[in-house]
């Protein structure tokens, strides 16, 4: 069964500083892995996604990195901001293909301090 | 082109009860899967619809059901609701093995 970890739980920082958001999981046949951000009691909104065949995505200030040999991933924000502040997600396809049947982590909760 | 709409968006109602959440997936898309995020935690996958019919189904109990119609739309239905069932109710589309969208939630209060 795929299990989904995301480390740490919560982070504080002040703005302008380079951050590493850390996401771990246990079945390394995934076909691709996506980041989300998700503001206080909203959806999810979908960041980057990572094809399996793929090692990095970039996207403005944030770049996600994908080891599937180690199982693991990170998203890289850049000279952060207080609008950066949110829950930021990780998640694979349930059943080693693409879709909207996804195992996620517990999140990421990033506050950035003006 | 909307994206994928949710009704209602908040919603209270005591335990026992019965409710039903609704989703307008996104235009074209024909797959629609439901999740439960609990306050603090990421979302748990309920189960997806395509072609009308349930096709996998997450760690979830028979009180928890759901159906496709033939625009695409779908309900998550809830019967003999719990205190813990509370919890913010997200529905996701795509295009059968595309990428997901997903909407802005239903926030369910059992009191």
């Amino acid at each position: 069964k795929q299990e989904v970890t995301q480390i740490p739980a919560a982070l504080s920082v002040p703005e302008g500083e380079n951050l590493v958001l850390n996401c771990s999981f246990t079945d390394s046949a995934i076909y691709n892995l996506q980041w989300f951000r998700q503001d206080p009691g909203k959806g999810l909104t979908s960041l980057l996604l990572i094809q399996s065949s793929q090692r990095e995505q970039t996207s403005g200030r944030l770049n996600a990195s994908l080891d599937k040999s180690s199982g693991r991933s990170t998203l890289y924000i850049a000279a952060s901001q207080p609008g950066d502040s949110a829950t930021y997600l990780c998640a694979v396809p349930l059943n080693n293909n693409a879709g909207n049947m996804l195992t996620f982590g517990g999140g990421t909760r990033l506050m950035v301090k003006p | 082109d909307a994206g994928v709409t949710q009704s209602p968006t908040h919603l209270i109602k005591t335990r026992g009860q019965q409710v039903t959440l609704r989703c307008s997936p996104k235009s074209g898309h024909d797959t629609v899967s439901w999740y439960q995020q609990a306050l603090g935690q990421g979302p748990q996958f309920i189960f997806q619809y395509y072609e009308e019919e349930e096709r996998q189904r997450g760690n979830f109990p028979d009180r928890f059901s759901g159906h496709q119609f033939p625009n695409y739309s779908s309900e998550l239905n809830v019967n003999a609701l719990l205190l813990g069932d509370s919890a913010l109710y997200l529905c996701a589309s795509s295009s059968r093995v595309a990428r997901a969208f997903f909407g802005q939630g239903t926030r369910l209060t059992v009191v």
